[in-house]
């Protein structure tokens, strides 16, 4: 069993559409990092959390440590938020390396 | 803007080649980290430092060396490319753990085909 797992796999909204993609973590932690790759493109960190909620523009971010769990939400999604979105967690040891979750791809329909 | 940069976007090579990916880095991080991403089996981890002149083995390691000889460079080496290396090759850089500042910083990526 991967230690990060995220759902869905893929998901596709219409414009305007509220966005959920959740991440679930089975190992002790010191961060978690929501992360977004565009087709064909580099990968950008959005978010780092070690507990609470963050928010960026249209995107949030929670965390519940105590239930191992994550989610980013998109609010008034636009076809420019489709992309994968990453979910990885580090765990504090020397070099601070992250454990990514397979991601999740998704398709903004305008 | 602070950033990673990769020396190579695209890059074509033959087996056997020895191949070098290069990575520098402008905010002074202690950790750098070489990725590579393929469809199915994700981000994977090959090599990383947590300072000049150290590395670890990632999951990934064999075939793949790296130097790190100033802070701002980090160096993947295929000694001996093949085929099943054609992947996409991400370098990183972060921070040290605990602090609230962005944590990671990718580089843009190299398409690296063997042929």
């Amino acid at each position: 069993k991967n230690e990060v797992e995220q759902s869905p796999q893929n998901l596709t909204a219409q414009e305007g559409e509220f966005i959920t993609i959740n991440c679930s973590y089975s190992v002790g932690i010191s961060a978690l990092h929501w992360l977004q790759q565009h087709p064909g493109g580099g990968i950008v960190s959005l978010f780092m959390l070690s507990s609470g909620k963050k928010k960026h523009g249209r995107l949030i971010a929670t965390i519940n440590i105590q239930e191992k769990h994550s989610s980013l939400h998109i609010t008034a999604s636009h076809p420019r938020d489709s992309a994968v979105y990453i979910c990885a967690v580090s765990k504090g040891a020397a070099g601070n390396k992250l454990t990514f979750g397979g991601g999740t791809r998704v398709l903004v329909k305008p | 803007d602070v950033k990673v940069t990769q020396s190579s976007r695209y890059l074509v090579k033959r087996t056997g080649e020895k191949v070098f990916l290069e990575c520098v880095q402008d905010m002074d991080h202690e950790n750098m980290f070489w990725y590579r991403q393929d469809p199915g089996l994700g981000l994977r981890l090959i090599y990383f430092s947590y300072d000049v002149k150290m590395k670890e083995k990632g999951d990934i390691p064999e075939g793949y060396s790296v130097s790190r000889e100033k802070k701002e460079r980090f160096s993947l080496i295929l000694e001996s490319a093949s085929t099943n290396q054609t992947s996409m090759y991400l370098c990183a850089s972060s921070i040290r753990p605990g602090t609230e500042t962005p944590g990671y910083t990718f580089g843009s990526g190299t398409r690296l085909t063997v042929v």
